[in-house]
């Protein structure tokens, strides 16, 4: 099986920088997506294909791949884009994987 | 405009069957990438089952053999049939496709529905 590895939970400060890591081996040949999620409701796409930013998602979201880890960025982080973070990928064999999944607090 | 509405969960007994229900409108599920995506309770995401366009259905090896992804197109519903569930089944279940990307990921979600294993 594949998997895909985040850290626990990162804390920023409001207007402060976010970076949050995903890191797997079928990353260096798939694309990888993001999803955001507050509490109680479904998860919202965020990025797909690594870096592509979804219409109505703010600039301040962006994408980055090195390798075999992606990188979510939240430039300037708000309030309101505390929520946990999920990345995902589908390997060869057509089964989709979603990393563990990162709590960010902004205060 | 993409509407997906999942219904049919509730409390089954371990060993039980299940089948839940995924009502799309606003496009045609069978044109397109449907997927199952569940929850537990205070836990992340987990893929479970995906169906293409052309037919082809995958499964997580943690269902394979227990679950069917299948749909309807004269209804225009996915469903996902449960069977010999067990307690670590319990979770909300997503019912989710991709009409913003065209890349084949989840991207638009439904709302989910609650699946409880439990005597």
């Amino acid at each position: 099986s594949y998997e895909l590895t985040q850290p626990s939970s990162v804390s920023v400060s409001p207007g402060q920088t976010a970076r949050i890591t995903c890191s797997g081996d079928i990353l260096a040949k798939k694309f990888a997506r993001w999803f955001q999620q507050k509490a109680g409701q479904a998860p919202v796409l965020v990025i797909y294909k690594d870096t592509e930013r979804p219409s109505g998602i703010p600039e301040r979201f962006s994408g980055s791949t090195s390798g075999t880890t992606v990188t979510l960025t939240i430039s300037g982080a708000q309030v309101e884009d505390e929520a946990d973070y999920y990345c995902y990928s589908a390997a060869d064999n057509n089964l989709g994987v979603f990393g563990t999944g990162t709590k960010v607090t902004v205060l | 405009e993409v509407h997906l509405v999942e219904s049919g969960g509730g409390l089954i007994q371990p060993g039980g069957s299940l089948r839940i229900s995924c009502a799309a409108s606003g496009f045609t599920v069978s044109r397109t990438y449907m997927t199952w995506v569940r929850q537990a309770p205070g836990k992340g995401l987990e893929w479970v089952s995906v169906i293409y366009s052309g037919g082809s259905t995958y499964y997580a090896d943690s269902v394979k053999g227990r679950f069917t992804i299948s749909r309807d197109n004269s209804r225009n519903t996915l469903y996902l049939q449960m069977n010999s569930l067990r307690a670590e089944d319990t979770a909300v279940y997503y019912c989710a496709t991709d009409l913003l990307t065209g890349y084949g990921g989840p991207a638009n979600w439904g709302q989910g529905t609650l699946v409880t294993v439990s005597s």
